[in-house]
Order: C-alpha cells, then sequence, then structure tokens
C-alpha cells in the first residue's frame, strides 16, 4: 500500500480564497482524522471519522471549516473563506481499529499540507 | 482525559541509550501509553504502545512501572537520525474517544556527533 496519500503538497493562497485539501486513507483502514500543527499551537485534533461518518468535530476552529468523507478511500477539509491564521500543515491520517477497540490505535500519518495564506 | 508531562528538549550524543520519561499521574485503569516520532515535514510515526510493564520491538523499549503514572521510552543507541519531536500519548484504546489523542508538545530530541 502507497500510505495515506494528501494533496496538494503544498497550497499558497489569497485570503478570502476557498481551499480544499485531499486525504486518501490506507485501503482497509476505518478510522480518518484531521490534523492541524503550528507552532503556536502544536499539533491539533480537527475532526475524526468513524466507517465514513464524522464522530467528533469539536476540533473544527470555526464555521468556515468542513470535512467529508463520501467513500472509504477518500475525504476533503474544506476552508471557506481562509484566513492568513489558517496558515499550518494540515495533515491526515488512517487506522484500523480492530473489532472491539476504539480509535485509539497506531495511526498512520500522510506526507500533509502545506497551507500558506497571504 | 489523562494528561502527559514531558520534557520539552533532551540532547544526546551517537551511540548513547536515550531515556524519555512521560508523566501520566491520573492515567486511567483502561488508559493505554503510546509513543510517536515526528522527523521535520513529516507526520508523526508510531513507535510503541503499552500497557504495563515492558514492551519492546525492533525500534523501541517501553518501560511502565506498577503504578503507571509514568513511562520510559528507550532508545538504544541513538544515531544522527533519531533527532525528532517525541509524543506520548494516553487514551482508552477500547472505548475511548479520539479526542484523548493530545500530542502536546513533545520532547526534542537532539543527537549530537
Amino acid at each position: 500500500d502507497a500510505g495515506v496519500i494528501q494533496s496538494p503538497r503544498h497550497e499558497v493562497t489569497e485570503m478570502g480564497q476557498e481551499v480544499t485539501l485531499r486525504c486518501k486513507p490506507i485501503s482497509g483502514h476505518d478510522y480518518l482524522f484531521w490534523y492541524r500543527q503550528t507552532m503556536m499551537r502544536g499539533l491539533e485534533l480537527l475532526i475524526y471519522f468513524n466507517n465514513n461518518v464524522p464522530i467528533d468535530d469539536s476540533g473544527m476552529p470555526e464555521d468556515r471549516f468542513s470535512a467529508k468523507m463520501p467513500n472509504a478511500s477518500f475525504s476533503t477539509l474544506k476552508i471557506q473563506p481562509s484566513e492568513p491564521r489558517d496558515s499550518a500543515v494540515y495533515f491526515c491520517a488512517s487506522s484500523w481499529a480492530r473489532r472491539g477497540t476504539g480509535p485509539y490505535n497506531e495511526q498512520f500519518f500522510g506526507p500533509g499540507t502545506r497551507l500558506t495564506v497571504l | 482525559l489523562a494528561k502527559t508531562t514531558q520534557p520539552i528538549s533532551m540532547d544526546s550524543y551517537e551511540g548513547q541509550e536515550v531515556n524519555i520519561t512521560c508523566s501520566h499521574n491520573n492515567i486511567a485503569t483502561n488508559d493505554y501509553i503510546t509513543w510517536y516520532q515526528q522527523f521535520p515535514s513529516q507526520g508523526p510515526r508510531f513507535i510503541i504502545q503499552g500497557y504495563k510493564t515492558k514492551v519492546t520491538n525492533e525500534v523501541a523499549s517501553l518501560f511502565i512501572p506498577a503504578d503507571r503514572k509514568s513511562s520510559t521510552l528507550s532508545l538504544p543507541r541513538v544515531s544522527l537520525s533519531d533527532t525528532a519531536v517525541y509524543y506520548c500519548l494516553v487514551g482508552d484504546r477500547l472505548t475511548g474517544s479520539a479526542r484523548q489523542l493530545t500530542f502536546g508538545s513533545g520532547t526534542q530530541l537532539t543527537v549530537l556527533p
């Protein structure tokens, strides 16, 4: 397996523009996580899905952020409109929770998308 | 949620054994301890997970005392390529919410030649 795939790897945009980040989890994994990492706040969990259903989005900073997972092999994180303070590295991760276990098993992270909002 | 405390940074030399300790005084009965490693410009990578006593894999060992209020990640004979940030996480692997996945600031390990 190629691991978790994220695109684009780098994104530079101007304030007010819409940004869409994409993630393809590892095949067979049933949990998908979106994180954001900045120097000031470290690595923060934004939202996670189980079997394509959003379970907890309490980490999403505000209504400008939305995430979807239309099928088991694809997820998007959208920021609209973007602001300079959204500049960060966004990671997608997936994991396989064996029967009877929660989402706290080994997570496999993608390479991240470095977002710069000017 | 069990909170973890780690040193902000550590320095070591090539070939030495490095021990990074994590404190988690309010760890719950069902909580597991997990360590991740993150290199610059990469996502975190799972190193090891344990519940009690000692766990060892090809990369590291994890020592957990009987009271489980702390844990120590041991890296044998480190090399320059082990320079990274190391995160300690504590959470319920069986039923816990992923909201427990708080990475915190981690420990910046710098291996010197």
